[in-house]
């Protein structure tokens, strides 16, 4: 079976300054890794995916993962935060031959002025 | 844009009811899914259903059921429900390839007393 784990339930950061969410997986089979944002009162949306290929894959809005396989991690990181990256984080793992996604416990990200 | 509906965004209701959470998806996904979200714990896959009539169990199915009679629509019943069902609903699709994201439902809130 596989399973998620995010080591950080919650990350204050300052305005500007760079943040990064720790996200480690089991799996005996490869997978397909994925980081999923809610902000304040919104559904869950996609922020990046890994499927194969180049181990570090970017958002649009600046974030970017690294796909490490020896470690069996994807950690999240952005260089600079603004106020609008306030949100929930969740790190996200699929059998790259199955349906079910399965989540990790979720890191809430709060951005300070 | 996808849109996946889901019928009520509160509901309240009594222990030992039945109850209804539908979810409605416009995009001929074949993969639709429920989760649970509680704080700490993240999203946790009660059931999800990859065609018509079919289903399988996710991760937490004890105390509920689904229903899926069409390829849009996706029904999770809880048969009596309990104080320990309170908790954030989530519905979500995709297609059938594992490499597809999921397209998420703004979520029921459901309280049970």
């Amino acid at each position: 079976a596989q399973s998620v784990t995010q080591l950080d339930s919650q990350v204050p950061v300052f305005e500007e300054a760079p943040v990064e969410l720790r996200c480690n997986y089991s799996s005996s089979v490869s997978v397909y890794l994925f980081w999923y944002v809610q902000y304040p009162n919104q559904g869950l949306q996609l922020l990046l995916k890994y499927l194969s290929g180049s181990t570090l894959v970017e958002s649009i809005n600046g974030f970017e993962a690294e796909f490490n396989k020896s470690q069996t991690s994807f950690h999240l990181r952005k260089p600079s935060v603004h106020i609008s990256d306030t949100a929930e984080y969740f790190c996200a793992v699929r059998k790259a031959a199955g349906n079910k996604l399965t989540f990790g416990g979720g890191t809430r990200v709060l951005v300070k002025p | 844009d996808v849109k996946v509906t889901q019928s009520s965004r509160y509901l309240v209701k009594r222990t030992g009811e039945k109850v209804f959470l539908e979810c409605v998806q416009d995009m001929d996904h074949e993969n639709m899914f429920w989760y649970r979200q509680d704080p700490g714990l993240g999203l946790r896959l009660i059931y999800f259903s990859y065609d018509v009539k079919m289903k399988e169990k996710g991760d937490i199915p004890e105390g509920y059921s689904v229903s899926r009679e069409k390829k849009e629509r996706f029904s999770l019943i809880l048969e009596s429900a309990s104080t320990n069902q309170t908790s954030m609903y989530l519905c979500a699709s995709s297609f059938v390839t594992a490499n597809e994201k999921l397209f998420f439902g703004s979520g029921t809130q459901l309280s049970v007393l």
